[in-house]
């Protein structure tokens, strides 16, 4: 069945360098596009970006200059890295699939992971 | 970008109750509407899309609907594993969500 599961480090240093895991089964990266999707606690949610099939990436506007999307189809990875982390970074971070017709709509999501970024 | 606000905050309602969550979107995003629904410690999950048509596995008591730019949620009788928080998501752009609706058991 369909499966994605984020893995990376609990807590990160503020000004490091964040990087996350998604590892999927039960379709292809090269089927389905694959977006991270964040959450600070008890807030909203916020698309930071999207990893298309074909290889290429979009990225939300407000955190383009930080961040960097990519996989490994082999593996069934994808990767999230965002540098210059802040307090405001600490959030819940989840990989999700995107619609086989529309790649920013989400029918399948990872159990996410917590990240704080604290000294 | 393309703005959602969802009203009210939170609601609370009694078990077989029908309630309703609101969603307005900044902009003609026509149908390309989702909902989601956010159990306390677990990821959303997709209740609805195309502002009216039900993921696979929802249950009936769940529908959607649109008027202009404003959208709305229903459901129809209240059940106890419906306490959530509920999520309007537009998808006719770079998607953004609502701030959510968080429902309660009177």
């Amino acid at each position: 069945q369909v499966q994605l599961k984020e893995s990376g480090p609990g807590l990160v240093h503020p000004s490091q360098t964040l990087s996350l895991t998604c590892t999927v089964s039960g379709f292809s990266l090269t089927n389905y596009h694959v977006s991270w999707v964040r959450q600070p606690p008890g807030k909203g949610l916020e698309w930071m970006g999207v990893m298309w099939t074909g290889g290429r990436t979009a990225y939300n506007s407000l955190l383009k200059s930080r961040l960097t999307i990519s996989r490994d189809t082999s593996r069934g990875q994808v990767f999230l890295e965002m540098n210059s982390l802040q307090t405001e970074d600490t959030a819940s971070y989840y990989c999700v699939r995107g619609f086989y017709s529309h790649y920013n709509l989400f029918d399948y999501w990872g159990q996410g992971v917590m990240v704080t970024v604290s000294s | 970008d393309i703005r959602m606000t969802q009203s009210p905050a939170s609601l609370s309602a009694s078990l077989g109750e029908a309630v309703n969550f609101e969603c307005l979107a900044s902009e003609d995003i026509y149908s390309d509407l989702a909902w989601y629904q956010q159990k306390p410690g677990k990821s959303p999950q997709l209740l609805i899309y195309n502002a009216n048509s039900l993921q696979n596995g929802v249950p009936s008591r769940f529908s959607g609907d649109r008027s202009g730019t404003q959208f709305s949620l229903k459901i129809n009788s209240l059940q106890p594993e419906d306490v959530a928080t509920y999520f309007c998501q537009q998808y006719n752009n770079y998607p953004t969500f609502g701030s959510g609706t968080k429902l309660e058991i009177k």
